[in-house]
C-alpha cells in the first residue's frame, strides 16, 4: 500500500470560505477516498473517487482527481463551524489494499 | 444507520496486564480492520482481517497483538503484555463492497 500526503498540515478560514486541501500519492491507485475527523472520534468517509474518474461531488464536497500528476482536492463550499476537523486521504493501490492514511489537513473554520 | 460498536469505550491497565479490545462491525462487512492514534498523532494501520485471517499487518503488531473473530459478530484485539508505549485511542472498521471504511468510536487505552 501507500500513504497519501496531505496538504496543507493546517488550514484557518474564515465561515462561509471555500475550504480547498490537497493530496498527492506516489504509485497508481484503484481509488482515492477522502475521510474526516472530529477531534477524537473515529473516522467518517466522505467521498471514494475511482482512478477512471475525474470529478465527483457529494453535497457541498468536490473532488477531482489528477492521475497524470497524482494528486487530489477536495474542495469545501461555504464552509461552516462545524466542518472544523482533520481531513485525510486514503489511496489503496487496489481493490484489496489496505487502507492507510497520512498525517492529515487541520481544518479550522473560524465563526 | 447501522454502525461499528467498540467496547470500552476507556479502559485503563497496569503495565504488563492483557487487554482484550471489542469491535461489533456491520453484519453484512467481510474485512475488519484495527488502527490506533496516539494522542496528537495520525492514524496507524495495525491489521486487516479477511475469511477469517490476516490479510495484512503492519510493523506494529508484533508478538503481543492478536486479533480474533471467536464468533459471527464479535471482533477482538488482544494485546497481551501491555507497554506505556501502548497507550492509545484504538479504532475498529468494516469495509462494505463499496470499498468504504465504517469506524468505530474507539476505546481510549491508558497504560499505567
Amino acid at each position: 500500500s501507500q500513504q497519501g500526503e496531505e496538504d496543507p498540515q493546517a488550514l484557518s478560514i474564515q465561515e462561509g470560505e471555500n475550504a480547498t486541501m490537497n493530496c498527492s500519492y506516489k504509485t497508481s491507485i484503484n481509488n482515492l477516498q477522502w475521510y474526516r475527523q472530529n477531534s477524537g472520534r473515529g473516522l467518517v468517509h466522505l467521498i471514494l473517487i475511482r482512478s477512471n474518474e475525474r470529478e465527483k461531488h457529494s453535497g457541498r464536497l468536490r473532488v477531482t482527481l489528477d492521475t497524470s500528476k497524482k494528486s487530489s482536492s477536495l474542495l469545501i463550499t461555504a464552509s461552516r463551524a462545524a466542518d472544523t476537523a482533520s481531513y485525510f486521504c486514503a489511496t489503496p493501490k487496489t481493490s484489496y489494499d489496505k487502507v492507510i492514511f497520512g498525517p492529515g489537513t487541520s481544518l479550522s473554520v473560524i465563526p | 444507520e447501522p454502525e461499528v460498536t467498540q467496547t470500552p469505550s476507556h479502559q485503563v491497565t497496569q503495565m504488563g496486564q492483557e487487554v482484550i479490545l471489542r469491535c461489533v462491525p456491520i453484519s453484512n462487512h467481510l474485512y475488519f480492520y484495527w488502527y490506533r492514534q496516539i494522542l496528537g498523532q495520525k492514524v496507524e494501520f495495525l491489521v486487516s482481517f479477511y475469511n477469517n485471517e490476516i490479510s495484512e499487518k503492519s510493523e506494529i503488531f508484533d508478538d503481543q497483538f492478536s486479533v480474533e473473530r471467536p464468533d459471527g459478530s464479535n471482533f477482538t484485539l488482544k494485546i497481551r503484555s501491555t507497554k506505556l508505549e501502548d497507550s492509545a485511542m484504538y479504532f475498529c472498521a468494516s469495509r462494505d463492497r463499496a470499498e468504504k471504511l465504517f469506524f468505530g468510536s474507539g476505546t481510549q487505552l491508558s497504560v499505567l
